[in-house]
């Protein structure tokens, strides 16, 4: 597609139970980030995915939060036991290098009740 | 470790007065510098960035920005703001060494008033 396209862009779930959350970046973009938006807050890093290399997952709260990339594409970031601070909204950016920065999808809003 | 401070967390303005919201960084190498803007309910646009020669760069809808070595700073400027120009504004910024992570700041809410 043309843009970064995430899915769904809204989603309403209990406590305790897990969402998944997806994103199709840019195509031939190699990089892809996700980042959370609280309200008041700024944008927190979550997971970054370069290419082939090992994800930095150095953002992820805690390890209920989980991020996979297949074949270099679509990204999946997975929130398990969900708990209400988890509510947010969740961006995904894709990026094809730092000289043209990142876009960035819609996001999806997340909300624990 | 790089990291970004936006001074101001809201920043009220009255139509056609200038504006300056200011970004810091903080990097021993160097960077690529970014504003991105977050109109109501939409997500995040590029607004304009720097990455090397001319320190004044200009971007869309009449703003520009001027990277200050000296000062660590980018800081964004337009002369005459509009009431649409009420959005959320982030600063970011990419180091050309060691980690890849697109670190922001953390906002300011530009609101302009009649």
């Amino acid at each position: 597609g043309a843009g970064v396209s995430q899915s769904p862009s809204n989603k309403v779930t209990e406590k305790g139970k897990d969402v998944e959350l997806r994103c199709d970046p840019i195509s031939g973009h190699t990089a892809l980030y996700w980042y959370r938006q609280s309200l008041g807050q700024g944008l927190e890093f979550l997971i970054y995915f370069q290419g082939n290399s090992a994800p930095d997952k150095s953002g992820l709260p805690s390890d209920r939060f989980s991020a996979e990339r297949t074949g270099g594409s679509v990204s999946t970031l997975t929130i398990q036991r969900t708990q209400q601070e988890d509510s947010a909204v969740y961006l995904c950016a894709s990026s094809l290098n730092r000289v043209e920065g990142a876009f960035f999808g819609q996001g999806t809003r997340l909300t624990v009740v | 470790a790089q990291s970004v401070t936006q001074l101001d967390s809201q920043v009220p303005v009255f139509e056609e007065a200038p504006v300056e919201l200011r970004c810091n960084y903080s990097s021993s190498v160097s960077v690529y510098l970014f504003w991105y803007v977050q109109y109501p309910n939409q997500g995040l646009q590029l607004l304009l960035k720097y990455l090397s020669g001319s320190t004044l760069v200009k971007g869309i809808n009449g703003f520009e920005a001027e990277f200050n070595k000296s000062q660590t700073s980018f800081h964004l400027r337009k002369p005459s703001v509009h009431i649409s120009d009420t959005a959320e504004y982030f600063c970011a910024v990419f180091t050309t060494g060691g980690g890849n992570k697109l670190t922001f700041g953390t906002g300011t809410q530009l609101k302009v008033e009649l």
